[in-house]
């Protein structure tokens, strides 16, 4: 139990464009869905915090009109780097809690992205 | 400002031995305190929780002790087995449900 999965696993794109990835809890419903980010050797840096039927709490120094989060449903959370340029090759990983455990963050696999 | 620290030195370690990982954190007070393992090219996996109001807490061949006088977590893995090399990431929380802050992680390499 208490699965999430991320789509895609990784995307190459070019510079200026727009890139969505998906978050999903496959088998409870996630009142809460964390975005993270790491770069290499680095640990995760959480950039925002999304409630469903809300508008994401983005943490200091993280745009939001270039990291768009949409919350629509209790099972799905999703990304949005808008105009993506090289700086934003990252790993992007999202976590996902329960209502019925609010102690505990469940992790997706995370998205490889490469913007050239 | 909130700091956490973990050794950012790798840890070598012979197969069958306990290794022991540090988390530290200042400016700070936790309600709990989490361990995950994330291996190369993936997203972290939960280990254990542990609460501020608890000193000990173990699950297999892991145990986590939590001293909130000196800001510190403890980490160890028992009879360590190759499969645990692994990088291995303290995080804390001030709430349930409440977003997580991490340390920079700990690489474990268990030699056979």
């Amino acid at each position: 139990g208490a699965v999430v999965s991320q789509h895609p696993s990784w995307v190459i794109c070019k510079s200026g464009t727009s890139v969505k990835i998906e978050c999903r809890s496959l088998d409870f419903q996630a009142t809460t869905m964390f975005w993270y980010r790491q770069f290499p050797k680095q640990s995760l840096m959480l950039m925002a915090t999304s409630n469903e039927g809300s508008k994401a709490t983005y943490e200091q120094g993280v745009e939001k009109d270039k990291f768009l989060i949409n919350h629509a449903s209790l099972t799905l959370s999703t990304l949005t780097v808008t105009s993506a340029h090289p700086e934003d090759s990252s790993f992007y990983i999202c976590s996902a809690v329960a209502g019925h455990d609010p102690e505990t963050q469940y992790f997706g696999p995370g998205t490889r992205l490469l913007v050239l | 400002s909130q700091k956490i620290e973990q050794n950012s030195e790798a840890l070598n370690i012979q197969e069958g031995k306990t290794a022991t990982l540090t988390c530290n954190y200042t400016n700070y007070s936790p309600a709990y305190l989490q361990w995950y393992r994330q291996d190369p090219g993936r997203g972290p996996v939960f280990l254990l929780l542990i609460r501020e109001n608890e000193k000990e807490k173990r699950k297999e061949r892991l145990k986590v002790t939590f001293d909130t006088t000196l800001k510190q977590s403890l980490f160890h893995i028992t009879a360590s087995q190759p499969a645990d090399s692994a990088t291995y990431l303290c995080a804390l929380a001030k709430s349930a449900g409440n977003k997580l802050t991490f340390g920079g992680g700990t690489r474990v390499l268990v030699k056979p």
